[in-house]
């Protein structure tokens, strides 16, 4: 079975700080791992994928998250946090030829001035 | 510019209407989704289709109903039956190809029930 924890509901930085948001999956299957970001009543943007290629993955807005089978874990990083950020963020789990998609339940990043 | 179109953005209805969102693509996908979202749930799959003319229950398919006609179209109709269908509604597409690539989303609608 697949599935997907976000261990955080909320975080809270402050500008210029780091971005840690924390993602465990479960998968019988090797899985392909996306992470997404929505903001308010808008739909869902990719930030970037893991399809079993580099484990560390860089994305979009100078995100990156890294890809710890032992773990079991892709935790999405940024070295600094900007205002734009402030956003929910999504892991994503999906399975090799199955096409179907598991959601974690969102992290919502709050960033402070 | 490829991408999702969803309308209508924002939807009222009363109580025993049914209503239907549009979903349109232009990507040249073969899948498509249906999502609902409520606040901290993440987002759940109503229906999907990998193929003109075929489709799947989700998880929480009680109460919506949809078609896949056309390639480009995934209309979801939200029935009377459905008890609690204020929400937002996510359609996305993707391609149905053996390395699993990203979904693509619209920018949703808003169904609320007076």
């Amino acid at each position: 079975a697949q599935s997907v924890t976000q261990l955080d509901s909320h975080v809270s930085v402050s500008e210029g700080t780091p971005v840690l948001l924390r993602c465990n999956y479960s998968s019988s299957y090797s899985p392909s791992l996306f992470w997404y970001v929505q903001h308010p009543n808008k739909g869902l943007q990719l930030l970037l994928k893991y399809t079993s290629a580099a484990t560390l993955v860089k994305g979009i807005n100078g995100f990156e998250a890294e890809f710890k089978k032992s773990e079991t874990s892709f935790h999405l990083t940024k070295p600094s946090a900007h205002m734009s950020d402030a956003a929910e963020y999504f892991c994503v789990v999906s399975v090799y030829n199955f096409n179907k998609f598991y959601f974690g339940s969102g992290t919502k990043l709050n960033v402070k001035p | 510019d490829g991408g999702i179109t969803q309308s209508p953005k924002y939807l009222f209805r009363k109580e025993g209407q049914n209503v239907t969102l549009s979903c349109e693509q232009n990507l040249n996908h073969d899948a498509m989704y249906w999502y609902r979202q409520d606040p901290g749930q993440g987002l759940r799959l109503i229906y999907y289709s990998q193929i003109v003319n075929d489709f799947q229950k989700g998880d929480i398919a009680e109460g919506y109903s949809v078609s896949r006609e056309k390639k480009e179209s995934f209309p979801l109709t939200v029935t009377s039956a459905q008890k609690n269908p204020t929400a937002f509604y996510l359609c996305a597409s993707g391609k149905r190809e053996l390395d699993t690539g990203e979904l693509f989303f619209g920018e949703g609608s808003r169904l609320t029930v007076l």
